[in-house]
């Protein structure tokens, strides 16, 4: 499996841009890369996937280093019901791999 | 809503009983994978079925096994249970096993052994 190292937290303010990065260096060339996010007391949640291409949907945008071997989710405008905690996992295609993720705090 | 549904949402049991969590895939999704997440291990993969066979086994106990039936629901069976294995165990369906298929998660089953 691909390591991935992320920020243990960052903070944001409310309707604030919020870029959180991922490092994923030994990523497989077919590996997708795939955001998921758990906010409290809830399963995870899928928020967004790529791999070359930057992409966009209703809840973020993914932009990927030309070399594939990081990523940044964008939250275009943070909201107090995006606190939570944001995977970055390179995928194989069977097993979901969470390591630590990033605790978003997003301050009124 | 994810249109993946777990059952129970709460489970409290003994040590040495057994208990069966059963999950609903969304619509369409063929590919069921087990999680389990606590609070010293985080989220942790335990298996994955694609249409009704096994496809790919992560760190599962011997005493827990799980199987998905012909209508693609699947059952996570937990025996001869340990204050250990409390625990949130989440189910999550995606279309197929390629790696360019999300997953969707359930709300979890939270297991309690006392």
């Amino acid at each position: 499996d691909a390591k991935t190292t992320q920020p243990n937290s960052m903070e944001s303010n409310e309707e604030e841009p919020v870029h959180l990065p991922c490092n994923h260096s030994t990523i497989s060339g077919t590996d997708y890369i795939h955001w998921y996010r758990q906010l409290p007391s809830q399963g995870p949640e899928y928020v967004i996937h790529g791999l070359t291409s930057n992409v966009n949907n209703r809840m973020a945008s993914l932009a990927i280093a030309e070399d594939r071997k990081s990523s940044t989710l964008i939250l275009h405008r943070a909201t107090l019901r995006d606190a939570a905690v944001y995977y970055c996992i390179p995928y194989a295609g069977n097993m979901l791999t969470f390591g630590g993720g990033t605790r978003l705090m997003v301050k009124p | 809503d994810s249109g993946v549904t777990q059952t129970p949402k709460h489970l409290i049991t003994a040590t040495g009983q057994r208990v069966t969590l059963r999950c609903s895939p969304r619509s369409g999704d063929l590919s069921v994978y087990w999680y389990q997440q606590s609070l010293d291990q985080g989220l942790q993969f335990l298996i994955q079925y694609y249409n009704g066979e096994e496809r790919a086994k992560g760190n599962i106990l011997e005493r827990f096994s799980a199987q998905q039936f012909p209508d693609l629901h699947s059952e996570l069976n937990l025996s001869s249970l340990e204050l250990g294995d409390s625990a949130l165990y989440f189910c999550a369906s995606s279309v197929g096993t390629y790696s360019s298929y999300e997953q969707y998660f359930g709300p979890g089953t939270r297991l309690t052994v006392t």
